[in-house]
């Protein structure tokens, strides 16, 4: 088993619609990213969390600790959101990421 | 804004050839990462360095790779002997601290003939 899960691996949307996606981890961690892949490869790093709640923009990235679960949404997503969104998680002092497989983003105009 | 970049963007070699993939991680960072995706597959973590000296490495991170901080600003990873199974896109990542933020490069897409 995967120690980080997404779901869904594919998700399709209309322009203004909300986005859910969603990342469970099976062991204890100390903090939680949130990526964003764009179709060339580059990484950008979206958030990263402990606890709690933050918000950039349209993005809101939540987590909770007693479930492992977090989940990333998008408010009124646009075609330029489309891209593969990733979730990682670090786990104690290590310093490596252990990474989902992402979820693929499209939003049709 | 600053960013990390890497060079190449894109490297094409003979199984058994050693590349060296470059990295200028953002200035004031102090953590720095290699990171490795083959194609359609995830993100998997290669190894961490910190203080001139590797921190973590995973179980992919065997003989063959090194990393070196060789003037205070480039960081590097070498594959002595390539083979097939390396092609992947490899992304260095830089951090100001362990519970900060990993900015990502461009990445390098190696492809090994």
């Amino acid at each position: 088993k995967n120690e980080v899960e997404q779901s869904p691996q594919n998700l399709t949307a209309q322009e203004g619609e909300f986005i859910t996606i969603n990342c469970s981890y099976s062991v204890g961690i100390s903090a939680l990213h949130w990526l964003q892949q764009h179709p060339g490869g580059g990484i950008v790093s979206l958030f990263m969390l402990s606890s709690g709640k933050k918000k950039h923009g349209r993005l809101i990235a939540t987590i909770n600790i007693q479930e492992k679960h977090s989940s990333l949404h998008i408010t009124a997503s646009h075609p330029r959101d489309s891209a593969v969104y990733i979730c990682a998680v670090r786990r104690g002092s290590n310093y490596k990421l252990t990474f989902g497989k992402g979820t693929l983003l499209t939003v049709n105009p | 804004e600053p960013e990390v970049t890497q060079t190449p963007s894109h490297q094409v070699t003979q199984m058994g050839q050693e590349v060296i993939l470059r990295c200028v991680p953002i200035s004031n960072h102090l953590y720095f990462y290699w990171y490795r995706q083959i194609l359609g597959q995830k993100v998997e973590f290669l190894v961490s360095f910190y203080n001139n000296e590797i921190s973590e490495k995973s179980e992919i991170f065997d003989d063959q790779f090194s990393v070196e901080r060789p003037d205070g600003s480039n960081f590097t990873l070498k594959i002595r002997s390539t083979k097939l199974e390396d092609s992947a896109m490899y992304f260095c990542a830089s951090s100001d601290s362990l519970a900060e933020t990993q900015y990502f490069g461009p990445g390098t897409r190696l492809l090994v003939l």
